[in-house]
């Protein structure tokens, strides 16, 4: 059982560029989230999923597109990289539920230049 | 918009002492509460989580709630140099879809 797992772990890009992140669960997660953390800080919400073919938009969606294609992957796609995405982005899971808590991948670091 | 505050720190506490972690939040309707470590360059792992009024204690970790006050703490007792780390707090609203917002985190160093 790996949980979570992201790829790739470090990712230079230059600006305009595009790429995609991967993020994976093994868990029969239904639902699934995309996070960014900037240094020194907390946590934002890109976008979420809460299941296959569904996905909606978190507190900082501008920049970014997700797709749910099946249960296990969200992969998030940037396009047209810009230096204020630079940051280390988490992928995680969890089920449904009020009690249920969010499983994390290891996160990917991304530095635009 | 929903906050979650935390005192940025760093909160500097000798080996053995008690640390204390504090969090405020802003929505009123949150259902649920959530304390993350998060060692330098690693991703947060859950330790704690408490849903109603009181202390929840697990270990040497305490989880303090006050809904009335929209307060909730964490509290490390014996502290470890190991458990230095930023605390991240996080609450989980009334909304669907289980979203979590988390604060910004809190330094704790614990110095032998």
């Amino acid at each position: 059982n790996a949980g979570v797992t992201q790829t790739p772990k470090f990712r230079i890009l230059k600006i305009g560029q595009s790429m995609t992140l991967q993020c994976t669960q093994d868990m029969n997660h239904n639902y699934m989230y995309w996070y960014r953390q900037d240094p020194g800080m907390g946590l934002k919400l890109i976008y979420y999923s809460v299941g296959a073919g569904i996905t909606d938009k978190g507190e900082v969606p501008n920049g970014y597109n997700v797709s749910r294609s099946t249960t296990e992957d969200f992969p998030l796609r940037l396009e047209l990289a810009a230096p204020s995405q630079t940051s280390v982005y988490f992928c995680a899971s969890s089920y449904w539920g009020s009690t249920d808590t969010q499983y994390f991948g290891p996160g990917t670091r991304l530095t635009v230049l | 918009q929903k906050e979650v505050e935390q005192n940025s720190g760093p909160l500097s506490v000798p080996e053995g002492a008690i640390a204390s972690l504090n969090c405020t939040y802003s929505d009123r309707g949150s259902q649920s509460f959530f304390w993350y470590r998060q060692y330098s360059g690693k991703s947060p792992e859950l330790i704690m989580s408490i849903y109603s009024n009181g202390d929840k204690e697990d270990g040497r970790f305490t989880a303090q709630l006050n809904k009335a006050s929209q307060y909730v703490s964490l509290l490390i007792r014996d502290s470890q140099p190991s458990d230095s780390a930023t605390y991240l707090c996080a609450v989980r609203g009334g909304n669907a879809g289980n979203m979590l917002t988390f604060g910004g985190g809190t330094r704790l160093m614990v110095k032998p």
